[in-house]
């Protein structure tokens, strides 16, 4: 079955570490996209992706890194740079984006938390 | 930047009953989307209108948009308790490459 795969459900990051979220597709998507998702609150825009070696940052980079070698993969590390990692992130893929009038396909969402 | 806003921020309603939520939004847009979050889980699309549509319907849902007023409404009639549930709009970002996010309307249906 295709579909949109985050690991791990639940991480820990400890004070001054980079962690990094794993975001997988086999969906053959052009483009995937970063969410940060606080309580209560809706999605906030951290990375996307529209075609293989190429990313643009959205509302909230700063402390983040992404990197887009495969086509499948979508990796996001949270760096020491980022102070209020704490959040649910929410990693998402589509074939021709908002424009072309595509939804998005989202995954399940990793919990992050600092120790 | 925020481009959608959801009212009301939170409802409740009994099993059976009508559930409105709107959406506002400040730019043109080429399409306007509403997805739905159950609690700790992914976001799940429910239904894309595009600008030059005013009324769409799928199930129990009746989403209607107004690009003169920049709004947006979702309609679930006949509500279950499985319908509680996060309700989210998004609409393009300028550039039509992201999804951007309203905050959210949280519906609670009692049985």
């Amino acid at each position: 079955d295709g579909g949109i795969t985050q690991s791990p459900k639940y991480l820990f990051r400890k004070e001054g570490q980079n962690v990094t979220l794993s975001c997988e597709q086999n969906l053959n998507h052009d483009a995937m996209y970063w969410y940060r998702q606080d309580p209560g609150q809706g999605l906030r825009l951290i990375y996307y992706s529209q075609i293989v070696n190429d990313f643009q940052k959205g509302d909230i980079a700063e402390g983040y890194s992404v990197s887009r070698e495969k086509k499948e993969s979508f990796p996001l590390t949270v760096t020491s740079a980022q102070k209020n990692p704490t959040a649910f992130y929410l990693c998402a893929s589509t074939t021709g984006g908002p424009r072309a009038n595509e939804k998005l396909l989202f995954g399940s969402g990793t919990q992050l938390s600092v120790l | 930047s925020q481009q959608g806003e959801e009212d009301p921020q939170a409802l409740s309603i009994q099993e059976g009953e009508n559930a409105t939520m709107n959406c506002s939004y400040k730019t043109s847009i080429n399409n306007l989307q509403w997805y739905r979050q159950n609690s700790g889980r992914g976001l799940v699309h429910l239904i894309l209108i595009r600008s030059n549509e005013r009324e769409k319907h799928s199930g129990r849902l009746r989403v209607t948009l107004d690009t003169s007023k920049k709004s947006s409404s979702l309609l679930i009639t006949a509500s279950r308790a499985a319908d509680t549930a996060s309700y989210f709009c998004a609409t393009d970002d300028q550039a039509g490459t992201a999804l951007i996010f309203g905050k959210g309307t949280t519906l609670s249906v009692s049985s």
